[in-house]
């Protein structure tokens, strides 16, 4: 069985500075893939930044990038240049290789001050 | 972009009335899915459909039923709600390809009194 632990329920962050959420999960598969996903106040969630397990380098999309430590099961997301529309709950989630189907974690709310 | 739409934004229901939450989505994607969002718990799958008829349970399927008939369209059935039903109900698509993302519709925040 799959697990996804996100340990920070709430972070804030000052606009333009960096923020960190951590990502922990728990599986015996060696081929995964792992997402993060946001969900702003208006309850769509987006997709944010998606890894292959198999890739050593780390996903990159404009300001979020991730940090992922396959040996220490990690994946966590940094987001550069915080913006107030970086406001939202972020979710971590995993798939198993072969699959179809997400297992997410419990979220992080991110809150970005002006 | 792909458009995942469910009917209702917000749904009120009393206990024991069957409820139907309905997810319609425009991209022909074969795979199909309704998770249930609870604070602390995060996103939980319910049921998934690969297929036209076709559904395969989730994690939390007690309570739930769904109905696949036509392609573009999933929809989630509570026989008779409970309160302990009550909360954001999220559909989802993706292409038959293996590991690809999930794209979601906005959710319905369903209360059963």
């Amino acid at each position: 069985a799959q697990t996804v632990t996100q340990s920070q329920p709430e972070m804030s962050v000052q606009e333009a500075e960096t923020v960190t959420l951590s990502c922990t999960y728990d599986t015996s598969e060696n081929n995964y893939y792992l997402f993060w996903y946001k969900q702003p106040p208006s309850r769509q969630m987006i997709l944010v930044i998606r890894q292959e397990a198999y890739k050593q380098q780390n996903a990159t999309e404009n300001r979020f990038s991730v940090n992922f430590q396959k040996a220490a099961k990690s994946f966590s997301l940094k987001i550069s240049d915080s913006q107030l529309g970086d406001t939202a709950m972020y979710f971590c989630a995993f798939m198993r290789g072969g699959a179809n189907n997400l297992f997410f974690g419990t979220g992080t709310r991110l809150t970005v001050i002006p | 972009d792909v458009k995942v739409t469910q009917s209702s934004r917000y749904l009120v229901k009393r206990t024991g009335e069957k409820v139907f939450l309905e997810c319609v989505q425009d991209m022909d994607h074969e795979n199909m899915f309704w998770y249930r969002q609870d604070p602390g718990l995060g996103l939980r799958l319910i049921y998934f459909s690969y297929d036209v008829k076709m559904k395969e349970k989730g994690d939390i399927p007690e309570g739930y039923s769904v109905s696949r008939e036509k392609k573009e369209r999933f929809s989630l059935i509570l026989e008779s709600a409970s309160t302990n039903q009550t909360s954001m109900y999220l559909c989802a698509s993706s292409s038959p390809d293996y590991n690809s993302p999930l794209h979601f519709g906005n959710g319905t925040r369903l209360t059963v009194t």
